[in-house]
């Protein structure tokens, strides 16, 4: 078993749909990542949570530690966010980082 | 600007010969980290640093070497390379807060192939 799930691993949208990606861990964690990945493109930190919730822009990020699970939304999604977005945990004894294998979201005009 | 820079971006090389990917930042960050991106396995990391003269192993570190001998410089060499480390290699740093690592930053990605 995988030590951080993703799902859905791929994801199709309309345009303006409110957008779901979810990440479970199973390790004791000091932090989690959210990272977005465009086709072909570099590699972008969008969150860093250790508790609670943050926002920006029409991405939202949420993280409840005793469930050992986050969540990252979109809304009112656009073309411009396809792209595969990555969970990634920090093990909290060694900073050593563990990656879900990625949500590929394509929204369609 | 702040950046991760990373080089080359492309190589292509045969079995057995050793080569050096470079990898700076510029940030002052004390965390510096490689990773290699497969399709079908997503990210995995190979070495990561936590500061000058301290690295250690990430998920797939055999037949890797790492240094860390000034802060804005990591390295990756692979003395003997082999076909199954053609992948596409990525460095990234960030600062290391009293709560976890914050955000990282990564390097545009090094393609290599080994034939």
């Amino acid at each position: 078993k995988n030590e951080v799930e993703q799902s859905p691993q791929n994801l199709t949208a309309q345009e303006g749909e409110f957008i779901t990606i979810n990440c479970s861990y199973s390790v004791g964690i000091s932090a989690l990542h959210w990272l977005q990945q465009h086709p072909g493109g570099g590699i972008v930190s969008l969150f860093m949570l250790s508790s609670g919730k943050k926002k920006h822009g029409r991405l939202i990020a949420t993280i409840n530690i005793q469930e050992k699970h986050s969540s990252l939304h979109i809304t009112a999604s656009h073309p411009r966010d396809s792209a595969v977005y990555i969970c990634a945990v920090v093990m909290k004894a060694t900073n050593k980082l563990i990656f879900g294998t990625g949500t590929l979201l394509a929204v369609q005009p | 600007e702040a950046q991760v820079t990373q080089n080359p971006r492309y190589l292509i090389t045969v079995t057995g010969k050793k080569l050096t990917v470079t990898c700076s930042q510029n940030m002052n960050h004390e965390y510096m980290s490689w990773y290699r991106q497969d399709p079908g396995l997503g990210l995995r990391q190979i070495y990561y640093s936590m500061n000058v003269e301290v690295t250690d192993k990430g998920d797939v570190p055999e037949g890797y070497k790492v240094s860390r001998k000034e802060k804005r410089n990591f390295p990756l060499i692979l003395e003997s390379p082999s076909p199954n480390q053609t992948s596409l290699y990525f460095c990234a740093s960030s600062y290391q807060g009293l709560v976890g690592l914050h955000e990282q930053f990564f390097g545009p990605g090094t393609r290599l192939t080994v034939l």
